[in-house]
This record gives structure tokens, sequence and C-alpha cells, in this order.
């Protein structure tokens, strides 16, 4: 079965520079969620889209923005990188039906952004 | 507010014992979701269960368990005869509402279980 998505797996940058995360939902999964989790830490919700349009918004800094394309994947950027934005960023997407509610998430296996 | 709670920062077993992973939850909400994840040494999150605040069921799968009890606002996991690939840090998850679909995880701060041969 096809899962979530995520590029690059790795990534390093300087500080102050610029990173794009990228996932690509499970087919016919509406909404996507960005999770950032640190080291030794557990996963803290960043921001969420359903059906392209932002739909809830969590711990997320100013210098970070995202957003959910036309084919429901979602790219998160992230601008002036510092040393504590150093974690593993996770996707994960789920679907939602009237017959079934809302369903649980599935992670990608996420992106580790170093910053040095 | 939403909380979740384990309160167990690091569990060692030896193989074939059974181990027990609490979570204590918070919410307002009538209705929401409790989910456990599992998240190896190689990073994934890879999910156990989901259950919603209606059904109260005990559930069993293979060497798996789960106990919810609303009353005390706990939902323990249980591995029966332990093995060393259940070596993990397990996260307890909870979703509030129904609508929508688009519910954030709030997680506890994990329990690292370590099952050593």
């Amino acid at each position: 079965a096809a899962g979530v998505i995520q590029s690059p797996r790795h990534l390093i940058k300087e500080k102050r520079e610029t990173a794009t995360l990228k996932c690509y939902p499970i087919p016919r999964h509406d909404t996507v969620y960005w999770y950032q989790q640190g080291p030794g830490q557990d996963p803290q919700f960043l921001i969420s889209f359903y059906e392209k349009m932002q739909s809830d918004k969590g711990s997320i800094p100013d210098r970070f923005s995202a957003q959910q394309f036309s084919d429901y994947h979602s790219e998160l950027n992230m601008s002036s990188l510092e040393l504590g934005d150093s974690a593993l960023y996770f996707c994960a997407s789920s679907s939602y039906s009237l017959a079934g509610g809302y369903n649980e998430q599935f992670f990608g296996p996420g992106t580790r952004l170093t910053v040095l | 507010a939403q909380k979740v709670t384990q309160a167990q920062t690091e569990i060692s077993v030896v193989e074939k014992e059974d181990v027990t992973l609490d979570c204590v939850y918070e919410t307002r909400d009538t209705t929401y979701y409790l989910f456990w994840y599992k998240q190896p040494p190689s990073g994934e999150l890879v999910f156990l269960i989901r259950r919603n605040s209606f059904d109260e069921q005990n559930e069993i799968s293979g060497r798996y368990s789960w106990n919810f009890q609303k009353s005390t606002s706990s939902f323990n996991f249980t591995i029966t005869a332990s093995q060393v690939v259940d070596s993990a840090v397990y996260f307890c998850a909870l979703s509030e509402g129904v609508s929508g679909g688009y519910n954030k995880l709030i997680f506890g701060a994990g329990t690292r279980l370590a099952v050593h041969p």
C-alpha cells in the first residue's frame, strides 16, 4: 500500500539559510499535518491543511510557512534557519468520510534537518 | 485543555516479560480519539491503534493489548511476552472533536522501552 512520501530524507543547512520540505500524502487523503520532533522530544504539531485550506495552526514560527497544492502535496518552507530548528519533521495524512468519521493519521518517514 | 501524560520515561525488561505502558489523558470534549504510535530507533512513527471515546471495549492484537478506562482517563498498552524487536519509544496521543477530519494529535512525552535478551 502507498505510504506518505517525504523529501528530502536528510537536509543539512547553514544558519540563516532557507529550506523547503515536501510531503506527498497517501492517495485520496484530503488532510495533511506537519509535526516537528526535537531530539528526545515528542512530536509537536505545526500546521495542517484540509482540502488545500489551512485548517489548524500550532506552534509554528513566523519564519515558517506552508501550503497544500491542488494535487494535495504540501510544502513546508523554513527561512532564516536557526540552530534550534534542527529536528525531525514529520508529515502525516488522513482522510475523513461522513460514514466513517475521522481516520487515523499515517506518518511519513520524516525529514531530518540539521542546521549548522 | 488537552494533555497526555506518560509518567514512565524509560522501562527496561528482559525478553518474555510482560510490560504495561501507562497513558493518562485530559480533555474537556466528550468526543475524542486516543492513539498509540511506536517509534523504533530508525525514527519513523508507526500507527498501532485508534480508539474513540465511545468505545471502551478492550482490544487485543497478537501480543499487544489495550485497556481503555474512561473513569480513570487512562488508555494503557500491554505487550505480552516482550521481544527485543519491541524496543522503541512508544507515544500515546489524543485528538479532540469529530468534525472535518483535521484534528491535530497531542502527544505524550513517550516511554522508551528497552527489551534485553
